[in-house]
């Protein structure tokens, strides 16, 4: 079955230091892959998407690409801000059955003044 | 405003009484989901429907029902809940049955069952 790894928080980082949650996934045929965010009480809301090999997606200055060769689609932000603190899912659609997604367990992210 | 809304928020409940959690959307989306968010295990699909009618099971689906009767509206039922199904539970919607499209997701709603 289809199947999405996150790495494992959580993840502590100062005011405009740099980020990285690596995202990798299993899954036949050619998924489209999305990340999304939840705020503390709230339900989950897309961040960036990608659907074909080596799309980048971006939105609030996160990016990722679709990296077909190594399963691939870690989430980057140049530098963090405190809004930024949420928790992070790593997400794919396979196009084999668009009605199942399949998510990461997810990330927390703190960042701290 | 677009939005999928989850009812109730906070709910509190015995062993074996049954409960439904509804859900609906304005946006006349054909998609809908429920999926059960637990510490450690991210959140996995229990049901899913591609239009009015047609309901299938996702990774999840035992101790659970749900139903289409109409475009708008995705209610999850639990005939016997039991406290294994202790969880936060959230509904999504997306346009299509699309593999690019995106899910809108309701607010959660947080299931205890003692």
């Amino acid at each position: 079955g289809n199947s999405v790894t996150q790495m494992e928080g959580p993840v502590t980082l100062s005011e405009e230091a740099f980020l990285t949650i690596n995202c990798t996934y299993t899954a036949t045929g050619y998924p489209s892959l999305f990340w999304y965010v939840q705020y503390p009480g709230e339900g989950l809301q897309l961040l960036l998407k990608a659907t074909k090999a080596d799309d980048k997606g971006s939105n609030k200055g996160f990016e990722a690409t679709y990296r077909k060769e190594t399963t691939s689609f870690h989430l980057e932000k140049g530098s963090v801000q405190v809004s930024d603190s949420a928790v992070y899912f790593c997400a794919l659609r396979p196009n084999t059955n668009a009605g199942k997604s399949t998510f990461g367990d997810g990330t927390t992210l703190t960042v701290k003044p | 405003e677009a939005q999928v809304t989850q009812n109730p928020r906070y709910l509190i409940t015995v062993t074996g009484k049954k409960l439904t959690v509804t859900c609906s959307q304005n946006m006349n989306h054909e998609y809908m989901s429920w999926y059960r968010q637990d510490p450690g295990l991210g959140l996995r699909q229990i049901y899913y429907s591609m239009n009015v009618e047609v309901t299938d099971k996702g990774d999840v689906p035992e101790g659970y029902k749900v139903s289409r009767k109409e475009k708008r509206n995705f209610p999850l039922i639990l005939e016997s809940p039991s406290p294994n199904q202790t969880s936060l539970y959230f509904c999504a919607s997306s346009p299509d049955r699309a593999i690019n499209s995106p899910l809108h997701f309701g607010n959660g709603t947080r299931l205890t069952v003692t």
